[in-house]
């Protein structure tokens, strides 16, 4: 099983800062790594789709690099909307694993 | 507009039986490797299965394998999963999600349903 860590569990941010998000795969996940944003109360939401694709209708702020065994997902200038938990996946291999996530507060 | 829509989340007693449901619109369902996902109260994604679009390949977390069982309904534009045996640790909302038609990411979500495993 591919383990997913991300880092840092926590990130303090204030509007208009740049946020930068870690995963890191314990063996090659190649470019197959997605990131997903969830608000609380709702379902998650694609962001990114093998590592650097953004969703359709995913503003442009969020940008999504790495591959192999890491990754980041990078923010560009927080919106209000912007503060939540994301979460990693990978789909190279079964079984398919998230990270832990990481919260923007 | 594209939806799926979850049923069947309830409280059952350890060892019991549960289906849960999810109806999908807006778009052709047999195209699209669909999923179930799961997270307990206050934690983290958790997959549970994921089944093909016409149904010849499934695929099982080790937790619910022998448990758990994916299926779904073309016809119907419904997929299923039907949950033996549940275990306190089963406890979480579930979500019915899409994978994309490549077998990317999960692109769209349902609510969830909650699913209480207690006696």
């Amino acid at each position: 099983e591919i383990v997913l860590t991300q880092s840092p569990a926590t990130l303090s941010l204030s509007p208009g800062d740049r946020a930068t998000l870690s995963c890191r795969a314990s063996q090659s996940v190649g470019s197959h790594l997605i990131w997903y944003q969830q608000k609380l109360g709702q379902a998650p939401r694609l962001l990114i789709d093998d590592a650097s694709n953004r969703a359709t209708g995913i503003p442009d702020r969020f940008s999504g690099s790495g591959s192999g065994t890491d990754f980041t997902l990078t923010i560009s200038s927080l919106e209000p909307e912007d503060f939540a938990v994301y979460y990693c996946q990978q789909r190279t291999s079964w079984p398919l694993t998230f990270g832990g996530g990481t919260k923007v507060e | 507009e594209v939806q799926l829509l979850e049923s069947g989340g309830n409280l059952v007693q350890p060892g019991g039986s549960l289906r849960l449901s999810c109806a999908a619109s807006g778009f052709t369902f047999s195209n699209y490797p669909m999923s179930w996902v799961r997270q307990a109260p206050g934690k983290g994604l958790d997959w549970v299965s994921t089944i093909s679009g016409n149904d010849d390949r499934v695929f099982y977390a080790d937790s619910v394998k022998g448990r758990f069982t994916i299926s779904r309904d073309n016809s119907k534009n419904t997929l299923y999963v039907e949950m033996n045996s549940l275990r306190a640790d089963d406890t979480a909302v579930y979500y019915c999600a899409r994978r994309t038609i490549s077998w990317g990411g999960f692109d769209i979500w349902g609510q969830g349903t909650m699913v209480t495993v207690s006696s």
